[in-house]
């Protein structure tokens, strides 16, 4: 199994620009949740999805945030257009069920730093 | 709703020495806990949880939890730490009705000394 893959690892962009993370859960898995994490604010859920539907996304910061997942294979999280303050790691994480205690397997993450 | 609090933002011990992590949980409904670690430049990896049952709940690398109920708190040790462990660790709650309001901690980072 090779996990929940993120792309690219690290985007360095300049204010302004659009910004577009990649995920692929893990195979089987019908939930997908996407996560940032601050030093300021700790991991934060920005949005989730099951069964590529979009379920929660009252964590995403405004609307330059937007996030899609066109199939049970691949989502995207875009920033557009990206400012200072979106620098952060992004996580995606997947999970095979809803049911209570079962566990989120996270990406490596992609560290994003916007100047 | 719930949320989770991890007391202390870096843990400093020896190597060899006992690790004790701590964490509080508030909770509305019965919690479900979770211990993650992060590696540097790596993503959350389960450490252990706490569903139902036995209260002491085994990890893996040798880390246990116990879940006390009456202090709502889920405090992380490892009898002897080892240079490897050195890592951030997150404690999370999710409530026993989904996984999707899984909350995390703000992280402890920890540091072993040779």
């Amino acid at each position: 199994d090779a996990g929940v893959i993120q792309s690219p690892r690290h985007e360095v962009t300049e204010m302004g620009q659009e910004v577009t993370l990649r995920c692929k859960p893990i195979s089987g898995h019908d939930y997908l949740f996407w996560y940032r994490q601050t030093m300021m604010r700790g991991l934060e859920l920005l949005i989730y999805f099951n069964n590529n539907v979009p379920i929660d996304d009252s964590g995403m910061p405004e609307d330059r945030f937007s996030a899609k997942m066109p199939n049970a294979s691949f989502s995207t999280l875009k920033i557009q257009p990206s400012e200072p303050r979106d620098s952060a790691v992004y996580f995606c994480a997947s999970s095979p069920t809803g049911l209570a205690g079962i566990e989120q397997y996270f990406g490596p993450g992609t560290r994003l730093t916007v100047t | 709703a719930q949320s989770v609090t991890q007391l202390g933002s870096h843990v400093s011990v020896s190597e060899g020495a006992l690790v004790l992590l701590r964490c509080n949980y508030s909770s509305s409904v019965p919690p479900y806990l979770f211990w993650y670690v992060q590696y540097p430049n790596q993503g959350l990896q389960l450490l252990l949880k706490y569903t139902t049952g036995a209260t002491l709940v085994k990890g893996i690398n040798g880390f246990e939890a116990e879940f006390k109920k009456s202090e709502t708190s889920f405090h992380l040790t490892k009898p002897s730490a080892h240079m490897s462990d050195a890592a951030e660790y997150f404690c999370a709650v999710s409530s026993t009705l989904n996984n999707n309001d899984m909350r995390f901690g703000a992280g402890t980072r920890l540091t072993v000394k040779p």
